[in-house]
Protein backbone atom coordinates (compact mmCIF):
# COMPACT_ATOMS: atom_id res chain seq x y z
CA UNK A 1 0.00 0.00 0.00
CA UNK A 2 0.82 4.03 0.12
CA UNK A 3 1.91 4.26 -3.23
CA UNK A 4 2.55 7.71 -4.89
CA UNK A 5 3.17 8.41 -8.57
CA UNK A 6 4.27 11.04 -10.65
CA UNK A 7 3.35 12.19 -14.24
CA UNK A 8 5.67 12.43 -16.73
CA UNK A 9 8.45 10.93 -15.40
CA UNK A 10 10.51 13.18 -18.01
CA UNK A 11 9.97 16.18 -19.56
CA UNK A 12 11.85 18.57 -21.94
CA UNK A 13 11.02 21.67 -22.46
CA UNK A 14 11.89 25.23 -24.00
CA UNK A 15 12.44 27.86 -21.95
CA UNK A 16 9.85 30.45 -21.28
CA UNK A 17 7.61 27.68 -21.26
CA UNK A 18 5.07 26.40 -18.48
CA UNK A 19 5.23 22.46 -17.38
CA UNK A 20 2.84 21.11 -14.93
CA UNK A 21 4.13 17.38 -13.35
CA UNK A 22 1.63 15.23 -11.03
CA UNK A 23 1.75 14.14 -7.99
CA UNK A 24 -0.98 11.35 -7.23
CA UNK A 25 -1.90 8.79 -3.75
CA UNK A 26 -3.10 5.94 -5.97
CA UNK A 27 -4.66 3.99 -2.51
CA UNK A 28 -5.17 6.36 0.30
CA UNK A 29 -6.58 9.80 1.11
CA UNK A 30 -3.15 12.42 1.15
CA UNK A 31 -3.64 15.43 3.41
CA UNK A 32 -0.54 16.73 2.81
CA UNK A 33 1.85 16.86 0.04
CA UNK A 34 5.35 18.06 -0.31
CA UNK A 35 7.14 18.86 -3.27
CA UNK A 36 11.02 18.55 -3.43
CA UNK A 37 13.81 19.80 -5.60
CA UNK A 38 17.32 17.70 -5.79
CA UNK A 39 19.81 18.74 -8.24
CA UNK A 40 22.55 16.09 -9.30
CA UNK A 41 24.27 15.02 -6.54
CA UNK A 42 22.77 16.73 -4.12
CA UNK A 43 20.37 16.19 -0.94
CA UNK A 44 16.19 16.71 -1.20
CA UNK A 45 15.51 20.31 -0.39
CA UNK A 46 11.24 21.13 0.46
CA UNK A 47 10.05 23.35 -1.57
CA UNK A 48 6.80 23.55 -0.52
CA UNK A 49 3.60 21.97 1.68
CA UNK A 50 0.42 21.37 0.35
CA UNK A 51 -2.87 20.75 2.69
CA UNK A 52 -5.91 19.40 0.22
CA UNK A 53 -8.21 22.75 -0.04
CA UNK A 54 -6.15 25.69 0.80
CA UNK A 55 -2.49 27.55 -0.39
CA UNK A 56 0.47 25.85 0.28
CA UNK A 57 3.16 27.09 2.06
CA UNK A 58 6.34 27.66 0.51
CA UNK A 59 9.93 27.65 1.98
CA UNK A 60 12.04 30.53 2.16
CA UNK A 61 13.89 31.57 -1.31
CA UNK A 62 11.04 29.37 -3.18
CA UNK A 63 9.02 31.95 -5.62
CA UNK A 64 5.49 31.01 -5.22
CA UNK A 65 4.70 32.36 -8.80
CA UNK A 66 7.12 30.80 -10.26
CA UNK A 67 6.24 27.34 -8.34
CA UNK A 68 2.34 27.43 -8.88
CA UNK A 69 1.38 24.51 -6.28
CA UNK A 70 -2.43 23.34 -6.48
CA UNK A 71 -3.86 20.35 -4.17
CA UNK A 72 -7.30 20.54 -5.33
CA UNK A 73 -8.34 17.00 -4.10
CA UNK A 74 -7.26 14.07 -1.54
CA UNK A 75 -5.72 12.17 -4.14
CA UNK A 76 -3.69 14.64 -6.33
CA UNK A 77 -1.55 17.87 -6.22
CA UNK A 78 -0.08 19.31 -9.52
CA UNK A 79 3.83 21.72 -9.44
CA UNK A 80 3.67 23.97 -12.31
CA UNK A 81 6.78 25.46 -13.04
CA UNK A 82 5.84 29.04 -14.90
CA UNK A 83 8.53 30.28 -17.60
CA UNK A 84 10.94 27.57 -17.07
CA UNK A 85 14.73 28.40 -17.43
CA UNK A 86 17.45 25.84 -17.73
CA UNK A 87 18.38 26.12 -13.95
CA UNK A 88 14.82 25.18 -13.39
CA UNK A 89 16.15 21.44 -14.44
CA UNK A 90 16.09 19.19 -11.92
CA UNK A 91 14.47 16.05 -10.32
CA UNK A 92 10.90 16.41 -8.26
CA UNK A 93 9.91 14.35 -6.64
CA UNK A 94 6.74 14.20 -4.21
CA UNK A 95 5.74 12.84 -1.27
CA UNK A 96 2.46 12.28 0.62
CA UNK A 97 1.37 11.49 3.92
CA UNK A 98 -1.91 10.79 5.31
CA UNK A 99 -4.08 11.86 8.37
CA UNK A 100 -2.20 11.00 11.60
CA UNK A 101 0.78 9.20 9.73
CA UNK A 102 4.35 10.29 10.70
CA UNK A 103 5.83 8.39 7.40
CA UNK A 104 6.28 10.65 3.79
CA UNK A 105 5.33 8.13 1.26
CA UNK A 106 7.36 9.93 -1.61
CA UNK A 107 7.03 9.62 -5.33
CA UNK A 108 9.26 8.22 -8.07
CA UNK A 109 10.79 11.92 -9.38
CA UNK A 110 10.25 13.73 -12.30
CA UNK A 111 13.27 14.75 -14.44
CA UNK A 112 12.77 18.20 -16.16
CA UNK A 113 15.23 19.67 -18.97
CA UNK A 114 14.77 23.02 -19.77
CA UNK A 115 16.60 23.63 -23.18
CA UNK B 1 20.15 27.12 10.61
CA UNK B 2 19.55 23.19 11.44
CA UNK B 3 20.86 20.69 9.64
CA UNK B 4 21.61 17.04 9.36
CA UNK B 5 25.49 16.28 7.88
CA UNK B 6 26.91 12.87 6.75
CA UNK B 7 30.76 12.19 7.83
CA UNK B 8 31.22 9.94 4.50
CA UNK B 9 30.45 11.18 0.97
CA UNK B 10 31.07 7.95 -0.36
CA UNK B 11 31.34 3.96 0.93
CA UNK B 12 32.81 1.15 -1.08
CA UNK B 13 32.48 -2.19 0.44
CA UNK B 14 32.93 -5.48 -0.70
CA UNK B 15 30.37 -7.77 -1.42
CA UNK B 16 29.15 -9.59 1.81
CA UNK B 17 30.86 -7.39 4.34
CA UNK B 18 29.19 -4.95 6.66
CA UNK B 19 27.89 -1.34 5.96
CA UNK B 20 28.03 1.21 8.29
CA UNK B 21 26.55 4.71 7.17
CA UNK B 22 26.85 7.53 9.67
CA UNK B 23 24.78 10.71 9.92
CA UNK B 24 24.97 13.62 12.31
CA UNK B 25 22.35 16.11 13.39
CA UNK B 26 21.86 18.82 15.06
CA UNK B 27 18.50 19.15 15.98
CA UNK B 28 17.85 18.45 19.44
CA UNK B 29 14.44 18.61 19.65
CA UNK B 30 14.10 15.93 16.58
CA UNK B 31 12.29 12.98 17.86
CA UNK B 32 11.90 10.88 14.67
CA UNK B 33 14.24 9.71 12.11
CA UNK B 34 14.09 7.89 8.83
CA UNK B 35 16.94 6.12 6.54
CA UNK B 36 16.12 6.41 2.78
CA UNK B 37 17.75 4.82 0.31
CA UNK B 38 17.69 6.39 -3.50
CA UNK B 39 19.15 4.56 -6.49
CA UNK B 40 19.71 7.00 -9.65
CA UNK B 41 16.32 8.40 -11.01
CA UNK B 42 14.66 7.45 -8.76
CA UNK B 43 12.45 8.48 -5.41
CA UNK B 44 13.40 7.56 -1.79
CA UNK B 45 12.39 4.66 -0.84
CA UNK B 46 12.20 4.16 2.70
CA UNK B 47 14.35 1.50 4.78
CA UNK B 48 14.14 1.96 8.47
CA UNK B 49 12.66 4.31 11.01
CA UNK B 50 13.71 5.20 14.52
CA UNK B 51 12.31 7.31 17.11
CA UNK B 52 14.19 9.24 20.13
CA UNK B 53 12.32 6.75 22.53
CA UNK B 54 14.51 4.03 21.01
CA UNK B 55 18.10 3.55 20.73
CA UNK B 56 18.02 0.27 18.23
CA UNK B 57 15.71 -1.21 16.00
CA UNK B 58 16.70 -3.96 13.51
CA UNK B 59 14.48 -4.76 10.10
CA UNK B 60 15.72 -6.97 7.50
CA UNK B 61 18.96 -6.92 6.92
CA UNK B 62 19.22 -3.64 8.50
CA UNK B 63 19.98 -1.84 11.97
CA UNK B 64 19.32 1.63 12.79
CA UNK B 65 21.38 3.02 16.10
CA UNK B 66 20.40 6.14 17.45
CA UNK B 67 22.49 7.86 20.17
CA UNK B 68 21.23 11.42 21.43
CA UNK B 69 23.85 12.43 23.89
CA UNK B 70 26.39 12.61 20.69
CA UNK B 71 22.65 13.31 18.42
CA UNK B 72 24.67 10.40 15.78
CA UNK B 73 22.46 8.06 13.90
CA UNK B 74 23.78 5.26 11.88
CA UNK B 75 22.44 2.64 8.95
CA UNK B 76 23.90 -1.15 9.09
CA UNK B 77 23.68 -3.38 6.64
CA UNK B 78 24.22 -6.95 7.20
CA UNK B 79 25.51 -9.39 3.91
CA UNK B 80 25.80 -6.13 1.64
CA UNK B 81 24.57 -7.16 -2.04
CA UNK B 82 25.37 -5.34 -5.24
CA UNK B 83 21.50 -4.79 -5.25
CA UNK B 84 22.38 -2.02 -2.05
CA UNK B 85 24.59 0.29 -4.42
CA UNK B 86 22.31 3.54 -4.22
CA UNK B 87 22.92 6.91 -2.25
CA UNK B 88 21.31 6.83 1.43
CA UNK B 89 19.92 9.79 3.48
CA UNK B 90 18.78 10.07 6.75
CA UNK B 91 16.18 12.49 7.43
CA UNK B 92 14.84 13.99 10.77
CA UNK B 93 11.63 15.63 12.40
CA UNK B 94 10.95 17.47 15.53
CA UNK B 95 7.26 16.61 16.86
CA UNK B 96 6.88 20.46 16.41
CA UNK B 97 6.89 20.21 12.72
CA UNK B 98 5.62 18.56 9.40
CA UNK B 99 8.96 18.88 7.60
CA UNK B 100 11.37 15.95 6.81
CA UNK B 101 15.28 17.83 6.52
CA UNK B 102 17.10 15.19 5.01
CA UNK B 103 21.07 15.14 5.48
CA UNK B 104 23.42 15.43 2.69
CA UNK B 105 23.41 11.53 1.70
CA UNK B 106 26.43 9.02 1.45
CA UNK B 107 26.81 6.88 -1.85
CA UNK B 108 27.25 3.18 -0.81
CA UNK B 109 29.37 1.30 -3.86
CA UNK B 110 29.58 -2.37 -3.27
CA UNK B 111 32.54 -4.02 -4.91
CA UNK B 112 31.56 -7.63 -6.71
Amino acid sequence: GAVVSQHPSRVICKSGTSVKIECRSLDFQATTMFWYRQFPKQSLMLMATSNEGSKATYEQGVEKDKFLINHASLTLSTLTVTSAHPEDSSFYICSATGQGHNEQFFGPGTRLTVL
Amino acid sequence: GESVGLHLPTLSVQEGDNSIINCAYSNSASDYFIWYKQESGKGPQFIIDIRSNMDKRQGQRVTVLLNKTVKHLSLQIAATQPGDSAVYFCAEKDGSSYKLIFGSGTRLLVRP
